[in-house]
């Protein structure tokens, strides 16, 4: 599976959009591009995922560049609730085998 | 719904004991997974069971046995246990559905002194 490179940590305003980057160039055609979150302590949670088309849900929106080398997973509204470590993830897989890296930090303030 | 639920929450052991973390799921799902995560780290995969009668290692299986007991549990036994064994361990659980979506229990908190 493809490895990723995210920034170790960020700041977001509280309200505003959360933009996180990922970088997985070395992706390919058939893995996809998994989003998890894990607020402290607690097991990791499921935000999003895709495969080349960018995806939306009630969490979060996921877009992925043409050439599928990264990503941004975007937080409309961001809360002191979205305070997180955030994991991007390749995955051939549709179970199976994650490869967790060290994810973004992220801190919400107000 | 429970979903993932693991036990002990907490424990301490001293150095060559054994214990076994306990995982059991009621959401029907087939695969189901061990991680550890120690300060700081990404969580790193020790085993997991594609299906129940089926086990395969991950990236850090020394040190640790684990058993499907059926469906729904599948508990991870640490024979002799070592401080280099202290750490976060959580279970997860998923369907054979069309995306990965793994859900986790609350985790279990091992101090080896």
């Amino acid at each position: 599976d493809a490895k990723t490179t995210q920034p170790p940590s960020m700041d977001c305003a509280e309200g505003r959009a959360a933009n996180l980057p990922c970088n997985h160039s070395t992706i390919s055609g058939n893995e996809y591009v998994y989003w998890y979150r894990q607020i402290h302590s607690q097991g990791p949670q499921y935000i999003i995922h895709g495969l080349k088309n960018n995806e939306t849900n009630e969490m979060a929106s996921l877009i992925i560049t043409e050439d599928r080398k990264s990503s941004t997973l975007i937080l409309p509204h961001a809360t002191l609730r979205d305070t997180a470590v955030y994991y991007c993830i390749i995955s051939t897989d549709s179970w199976g085998k994650f490869q967790f890296g060290a994810g973004t930090q992220v801190v919400v303030t107000p | 719904n429970a979903g993932v639920t693991q036990t002990p929450k907490f424990q301490v052991l001293k150095t060559g004991q054994s214990m076994t973390l306990q995982c059991a799921q009621d959401m029907n799902h087939n695969s189901m997974y061990w991680y550890r995560q120690d300060p700081g780290m990404g969580l790193r995969l020790i085993y997991y069971s594609a299906s129940e009668g089926t086990t395969d290692k991950g990236e850090v299986p020394n040190g640790y046995n684990v058993s499907r007991l059926n469906k729904r549990e599948f508990s991870l036994r640490l024979e002799s246990a070592a401080p280099s064994q202290t750490s976060v361990y959580f279970c997860a659980s998923s369907d054979h559905s069309s995306y990965n979506e793994q859900f986790f229990g609350p985790g279990t908190r091992l101090t080896v002194l």
